[in-house]
């Protein structure tokens, strides 16, 4: 079958650095995405990786290794802001998007 | 970026009545729109898939014929809570994927809509 598995919650100090892992294991592979969700809202875009490596927009990266079937989330200068649910989610062969259960990210001043 | 709304935002219906939830893709072509439902602290859960005119693909476990999905055009799709219950009441969100443009398979999220059923 198809997994996704990424920590339940995390917890984290406010200017500090977060790494969110996933790990996947889905038929077929297109690229894999992560989401912020802030309860009780939608989900919004904020990253997309097929290729490996790492990819740096502002104060987040997201790093993917194919072979490995990982990816993580890197945030960097942690605000209150930032507390909300990430989602990772796998685009399979069908270009379908399956979806982690989402980590819960808590921070404290 | 791509915008999708939806409406209304929040719903507070009788038990027994339908509800009708609109997601509309506003600045792009939506050849596929998604429904999900998420219960409180639990994931994403994807409900149906529906391209613009044909009939929606459900995922197991969804009653097609409780949740009537219409997708009648590459703006819009409907999604009918009929005969709702209580156990229906639910945060619902649809998102679209557009036919082009450099992520075109990224899925663009409407704000979502609060059910209650009482």
């Amino acid at each position: 079958g198809q997994n996704i598995d990424q920590p339940t919650e995390m917890t984290a100090t406010e200017g500090a650095i977060v790494q969110i892992n996933c790990t996947y294991q889905t038929s077929g592979f297109n690229g894999l995405f992560w989401y912020q969700q802030h309860a009780g809202e939608a989900p919004t875009f904020l990253s997309y990786n097929v290729l490996d490596g790492l990819e740096e927009k502002g104060r987040f990266s997201s790093f993917l290794s194919r072979s490995k079937g990982y990816s993580y989330l890197l945030l960097k200068e942690l605000q209150m802001k930032d507390s909300a649910s990430y989602l990772c989610a796998v685009l399979d062969s069908n270009y379908q998007l399956i979806w982690g259960a989402g980590t819960k990210l808590i921070i404290k001043p | 970026g791509a915008v999708v709304s939806q409406h209304p935002s929040r719903v507070i219906c009788k038990s027994g009545t339908s509800v009708k939830i609109e997601c509309r893709s506003l600045d792009f072509q939506a050849t596929t729109m998604f429904w999900y439902r998420q219960f409180p602290k639990q994931s994403l859960m994807l409900m149906a898939t529906s391209n613009e005119g044909s009939k929606a693909t459900y995922e197991q476990g969804v009653e097609k014929d409780k949740f009537l999905i219409n997708h009648a055009s590459l703006t819009l799709s409907t999604l009918t809570v009929t005969s709702a219950h209580p156990e229906d009441s639910s945060f619902y969100i649809c998102s679209a994927r557009g036919t082009s443009g450099d992520f075109s398979y990224e899925q663009y999220f409407g704000p979502g809509t609060r059910l209650t059923v009482t």
